[in-house]
């Protein structure tokens, strides 16, 4: 069946960068995008960006653009989410999910990667 | 603030009836499908409702979604206990080229 398993929680201070992995199993890879959506400690969900896991094209949210990319490994079956210059609100976690149509229809979600960014 | 606007919060006791609306614009729900996300405490979102009313195999037809114009709704019939959660909306927007969620409306059966 369809899963999204991610990597594990990290620790990171101010400044430094992090890369979460979001491993697919069940269908064709290459068939739908992915995209990632974060949620800080008691907040909303908030949309960060999409990758095409077929040709490797991105949009990214405005509010991480030069901040973020996203990467795939067809060959593993793998996405990659890198957050760089990381801040202290970045402190989330980070959610992989299918996007059945590119607009924001996600049908399966990994298990979410916390991120804790502290000094 | 969010894109989209949900009321923080919506209550009501088994078996009632309950809606959660989600208001947007022409850029987004004006011109976009809808889709609607429950999430429970410490879980993953999971689809509820896709293209305004659609709901996947699975989901019981206890819920229901809708749309007018710029705003849309999600309604909940036969209220359970296991249904108190946090509930998104989302669409995607032509002028910030993306989707977004409402700020989300927590759910409490009384």
């Amino acid at each position: 069946q369809v899963q999204l398993v991610q990597s594990g929680a990290e620790v990171k201070k101010p400044g430094t960068s992090v890369k979460v992995s979001c491993k697919v199993y069940g269908y064709t890879f290459t068939t739908y995008g992915i995209s990632w959506v974060r949620q800080a400690p008691g907040q909303g969900l908030e949309w960060m960006g999409w990758i095409s896991a077929g040709n490797g094209n991105t949009n990214y949210a405005q509010n991480f653009q030069g901040r973020v990319t996203m990467t795939t490994d067809t060959s593993a079956n793998t996405v990659y989410m890198e957050v760089m210059s990381l801040r202290s609100d970045d402190t989330a976690v980070y959610y992989c999910a299918r996007d059945r149509d590119s607009t924001g229809y996600y049908d399966f979600w990994g298990q979410g990667t916390l991120v804790t960014v502290s000094s | 603030q969010s894109v989209l606007t949900q009321p923080p919060s919506a209550s009501g006791t088994p078996g009632q009836k309950v809606t959660i609306s989600c208001s947007g614009s022409s850029s987004n729900i004006g011109t976009n499908p809808v889709k609607w996300y429950r999430q429970l405490p410490g879980t993953a979102p999971k689809l509820l409702i896709y293209d305004n009313s659609q709901r996947p195999s699975g989901v019981p037809d206890r819920f229901s979604g809708s749309k007018s114009g710029a705003s849309a709704s999600l309604a909940i019939s036969g209220l359970q206990s296991e249904d108190e959660a946090d509930y998104y909306c989302a669409a995607w927007d032509d002028s910030l080229n993306g989707p977004f969620f409402g700020g989300g409306t927590k759910l409490t059966v009384l």
